[in-house]
C-alpha cells in the first residue's frame, strides 16, 4: 500500500495545463527529493523529473515539478496527445530502515 | 549506451521461488556508485519498489518483502538477480530492473520488464 497519494485520473484538451498532486508526509516528501515517472503501457517507465524540479536531458520544458511541505506537484503545460500516460511520483522514505516509495499513480487523458 | 534486460520464467508455481536476472550491457555494474534495483507492477495496479543493491553488496529491501527476498550481484559484473521465495498469486506482476543513481535518488535507466505469473 503506497504512502504517496495521487488522484487516480486527470484530463485536459490539447494545449491546456494539467497539474497532478502527490501527497506524502514528513518522512518522505518533506525530507527528501521527489521524482516523477511517465509510464506508457507495455513500455519501461521514464524518468520525467529528478530532484523535485530538474528535467533530465531530452524532457520537454512543458513538464515541471515543485514541492511544498509534504506535498508535490507535476505540471504539464501545452498538453499534447503523446502525454497520455500514467504518471507516478516517488520519494525516499526515512521510516524503518529506509525505503523508496511510489505514488498511487495518475492516468492522464488527453480529450 | 546502457541497456538493461530482464530474463526468467514467465510462470512460477505457488510456494516456489521466483528467480529473475537483469543483464547489463554498455557498462559494468562495478563502475560508479550506482545501485541496481527491482520494481514490479501487478496487473491493474501501480508501481511497487522491491529493493536495491550496490556492487559492494549494500542492500535495501521493501519491508513487506524482506523476509522472502534476496537481491544479489553476479561476480561477472554484468548481471544482478532477484529471488523471491514462497510466492503466491499476489506476486504476479511485471517485474522491471533499473539503475538508481543512489538510494535516495532516481531510477534513471529501466529495462523493458518481464511478466511473471504465479499459478499452478
Amino acid at each position: 500500500q503506497s504512502v504517496l497519494t495521487q488522484p487516480p485520473s486527470a484530463s485536459g484538451t490539447p494545449g491546456q495545463r494539467v497539474t497532478i498532486s502527490c501527497s506524502g508526509s514528513t518522512s518522505n516528501i518533506e525530507s527528501n527529493y521527489v521524482y516523477w515517472y511517465q509510464h506508457l503501457p507495455g513500455t519501461a517507465p521514464k524518468l520525467l523529473i529528478s530532484r523535485t524540479n530538474q528535467r533530465p536531458s531530452g524532457v520537454p520544458d512543458r513538464f515541471s515539478g515543485s514541492k511544498s511541505g509534504s506535498s508535490a506537484s507535476l505540471a504539464i503545460s501545452g498538453l499534447r496527445s503523446e502525454d497520455e500516460a500514467d504518471y507516478y511520483c516517488a520519494s525516499w522514505d526515512d521510516s524503518l530502515n529506509g525505503l523508496y516509495v511510489f505514488g498511487t499513480g495518475t492516468k492522464v487523458t488527453v480529450l | 549506451q546502457l541497456h538493461l534486460q530482464e530474463s526468467g520464467p514467465g510462470l512460477v508455481k505457488p510456494s516456489e521461488t521466483l528467480s529473475l536476472t537483469c543483464s547489463v550491457s554498455g557498462a559494468s555494474i562495478r563502475r560508479g556508485s550506482y545501485f541496481w534495483g527491482w520494481i514490479r507492477q501487478p496487473p491493474g495496479k501501480g508501481l511497487e519498489w522491491i529493493g536495491i543493491i550496490s556492487y559492494t553488496g549494500i542492500t535495501y529491501y521493501s519491508p513487506s518483502l524482506k523476509s522472502r527476498l534476496t537481491i544479489s550481484v553476479d561476480t561477472s559484473d554484468i548481471q544482478f538477480s532477484l529471488n523471491l521465495r514462497s510466492v503466491t498469486a499476489a506476486d504476479t506482476a511485471v517485474y522491471y530492473c533499473a539503475r538508481q543513481v543512489a538510494p535516495r535518488n532516481a531510477f534513471d535507466i529501466w529495462g523493458e520488464g518481464t511478466m511473471v505469473t504465479v499459478s499452478s
